[in-house]
């Protein structure tokens, strides 16, 4: 079991940069979560799906935010345009069924850096 | 907003020492707690999902309690060594929402 996949594992790009960040989650994993770690805010949940329909995007901070799931292997979170304020490791975490019952497999997370 | 609170911030034992730090939660409307255990420069590792009020769970060296009722629950490390280090998190679930994550307790345990 190769777990969870993300990638890139850095990102470096400039203010007003379109920045994609990929996760393949665990083969058979029904539910995805995007989490984003920041200093002052700690983990903080972006959105999740659930058989790759989003459940909640109550986290994504605004409309430069945006999350897909194509399919049950592949999910990817978009930043466009990208901000300082952006910076931060955005982590891919998925789970056999929901989120209370089964535990969550965190990917290596992606550090983004924007100047 | 649902508050989880961990206790203590930061933790500094000798290794060999047994030690344990606390997660708070709201007590209404309790699904379930996760503790998890994050390593410097890896991604967060599952040690324990708790749903039931009385619930205790051990892992090796490591355990878990759990009291629903009164809203916390405790991670026991019993006999501490420096491999241990890390940061412990906890993270909590009401009916219909979703998983909060607490702060964290980050763990040093010197050899």
């Amino acid at each position: 079991d190769a777990g969870v996949i993300q990638s890139p594992r850095h990102e470096v790009t400039e203010m007003g940069q379109e920045v994609t960040l990929r996760c393949k989650p665990i083969s058979g994993h029904n539910s995805l979560f995007w989490y984003r770690q920041t200093m002052m805010r700690g983990l903080e949940l972006l959105i999740y799906f659930n058989n790759n329909v989003p459940i909640d995007d109550s986290g994504m901070p605004e409309d430069r935010f945006s999350a897909k799931m194509p399919n049950a292997s592949f999910s990817t979170l978009k930043i466009q345009p990208s901000e300082p304020r952006d910076s931060a490791v955005y982590f891919c975490a998925s789970s056999l069924q929901g989120q209370g019952d089964s535990p969550l497999h965190f990917g290596n997370g992606t550090r983004l850096t924007v100047t | 907003i649902l508050n989880v609170e961990q206790s203590p911030q930061s933790l500094h034992v000798q290794e060999g020492d047994s030690t344990n730090f606390t997660c708070s939660f709201p007590s209404s409307n309790f699904y379930a707690l996760h503790w998890y255990r994050w390593e410097t420069a890896k991604s967060p590792e599952a040690l324990f999902v708790m749903t039931l009020n009385g619930d205790e769970k051990k892992k090796g060296r490591i355990s878990a309690t759990l009291n629903t009722k009164e809203g916390y629950s405790y991670l026991y490390i019993k006999g501490s060594q420096p491999e241990d280090s890390a940061t412990y998190l906890c993270a909590f679930m009401e009916y219909g929402n979703k998983l909060v994550f607490g702060a964290g307790t980050i763990l040093r345990v010197k050899s």
